[in-house]
């Protein structure tokens, strides 16, 4: 498996402009997770899915964010319209649920990030 | 609301065990320790896990105290590539997130 795949690798775009970020998490895990980095805040989780629904979106920072999972390979975390201080690399992870001594495992793939830069 | 305490930064000399501290005193019975660590630019990575026994794989060691209040995360031959911001998190059995702190930024050395 090719691991957490995360699109684009690079944006830069100016203040105003829509934001689309793509996600396509590892074949075969029920949940998906987008977190935001940033040097002052460090790693934030904005929102995370199970089994495509959303279930926690309190780390969603205001209603210029939205994201969607429409099925089970492929994720969107959209930012409209963008402000500067959305600035940060944005992980997308999956986790799956190994089984690991007969119980249930969390371990949370990362993709390698989408370092976002608005002007 | 810190789950967990870290030092922020120390040094390794390559080839030797680095031992990484964790203290998470209020810890509950059903809560599970994580180990991550993130190379510069990439994603965090996983490590290992454990809830009260030690654990061992191909990356690591988990000591884990009796009392479960602090833990200490063992490379047992650190490498320049162990370089990294390493975070320790208490996570519920059920609860599916995790929250990632400040971390400790080991420094492996030539």
């Amino acid at each position: 498996d090719a691991g957490v795949i995360q699109s684009p690798r690079h944006e830069v775009t100016e203040m105003g402009q829509e934001v689309t970020l793509r996600c396509k998490p590892i074949s075969g895990h029920d949940y998906l997770f987008w977190y935001r980095q940033t040097m002052m805040r460090g790693l934030e989780l904005l929102i995370y899915f199970n089994n495509n629904v959303p279930i926690d979106d309190s780390g969603m920072p205001e209603d210029r964010f939205s994201a969607k999972m429409p099925n089970a390979s492929f994720s969107t975390l959209k930012i409209q319209p963008s402000e500067p201080r959305d600035s940060a690399v944005y992980f997308c992870a999956s986790s799956g649920g190994d089984r690991g001594k007969g119980k249930r495992v969390e371990k949370l793939f990362f993709g390698s990030g989408t370092q976002l830069s608005v002007l | 609301d810190a789950k967990t305490t870290q030092p922020p930064s120390m040094d390794c000399a390559e080839g030797r065990a680095a031992n990484l501290p964790c203290n998470h005193s209020t810890i509950s019975g059903n809560e599970y320790v994580y180990w991550y660590r993130q190379i510069h630019s990439q994603g965090p990575q996983y490590i290992i896990h454990g809830l009260k026994n030690n654990e061992t794989n191909e990356m690591a060691s988990l000591i884990i105290t009796e009392d479960r209040k602090s833990s200490t995360l063992i490379l047992p031959h650190a490498t320049l590539r162990d370089t990294a911001v390493y975070y320790c998190i208490v996570r519920g059995r059920n609860d599916y997130k995790l929250s990632f702190g400040a971390g400790t930024t080991v420094t492996v050395r030539a």
